[in-house]
């Protein structure tokens, strides 16, 4: 399978609350980036993380790597409405390291 | 910032006649593009790398003569979905990368393509 698995599938939380999001994957790596997608629309970057490091934040996100389980976590802190959208990880690896990406994980937060 | 122009946004064909999609960087030259499917509330598949001036790299299972990719320009692939039948209806996305192979990717806004 070209995917990753990514828990949980869908989330639903209120505003200000923190959401988890979980990524596995399968092949070695050269760096792991999280992406969002608004309905209908194409992808955002967010951030990205390299094999060798274990964590990054930009701003209100948060993302760790452990490649020994080769898993990785977002963290979205003090969550708006306007967060609302599926977010992807997506797996680098390859000569051009395409991309490969995972399941996704739909994000509903309510004001 | 980067910006990529997938074009057009939504397309409905009948079965048997053949659909092109354009991929645009407006600023920025990509040498390699990526052409995704989508279905709904899944996951992108990858189909195919598309390589400026040589024949582009297909995922095991997508059929090249199926899906015709062109990449004759540095800042231009083109993705035409030849006969198609209502199975290719789907959201077609295409992405490109700004800088070297370690950076992020750049997406298009989608074609929303429906075949009847």
């Amino acid at each position: 399978s070209q995917q990753g698995e990514e828990d949980p599938q869908a989330l639903s939380i209120q505003e200000g609350e923190n959401a988890t999001m979980n990524c596995s994957y399968k092949t070695s790596i050269n760096n792991l980036q999280w992406y969002r997608q608004n309905s209908g629309r194409g992808l955002v970057h967010l951030i990205l993380i390299r094999s060798n490091e274990r964590e990054k934040h930009s701003g209100r996100l948060r993302v760790t790597l452990d490649t020994s389980k080769k898993s990785s976590s977002l963290l979205i802190t003090a969550s708006r409405a306007a967060d609302t959208a599926s977010y992807f990880c997506a797996a680098s690896s390859g000569g051009y390291n395409k991309l490969i990406f995972g399941a996704g994980t739909r994000l509903a937060v309510h004001p | 910032g980067a910006v990529v122009s997938q074009h057009p946004s939504r397309v409905i064909c009948k079965s048997g006649t053949s659909v092109k999609i354009e991929c645009r960087s407006l600023d920025f030259q990509a040498t390699t593009m990526f052409w995704y499917r989508q279905f709904p509330k899944k996951s992108l598949m990858l189909m195919a790398t598309s390589n400026e001036g040589s024949k582009a790299t297909y995922e095991q299972g997508v059929e090249k003569d199926k899906f015709l990719i062109n990449h004759a320009s540095l800042t231009l692939s083109t993705l035409t979905v030849t006969s198609a039948h209502p199975e290719d209806s789907s959201f077609y996305i295409c992405s490109a990368r700004t800088g070297g192979n370690d950076s992020p990717l750049h997406f298009g806004n989608g074609t929303r393509l429906t075949v009847t």
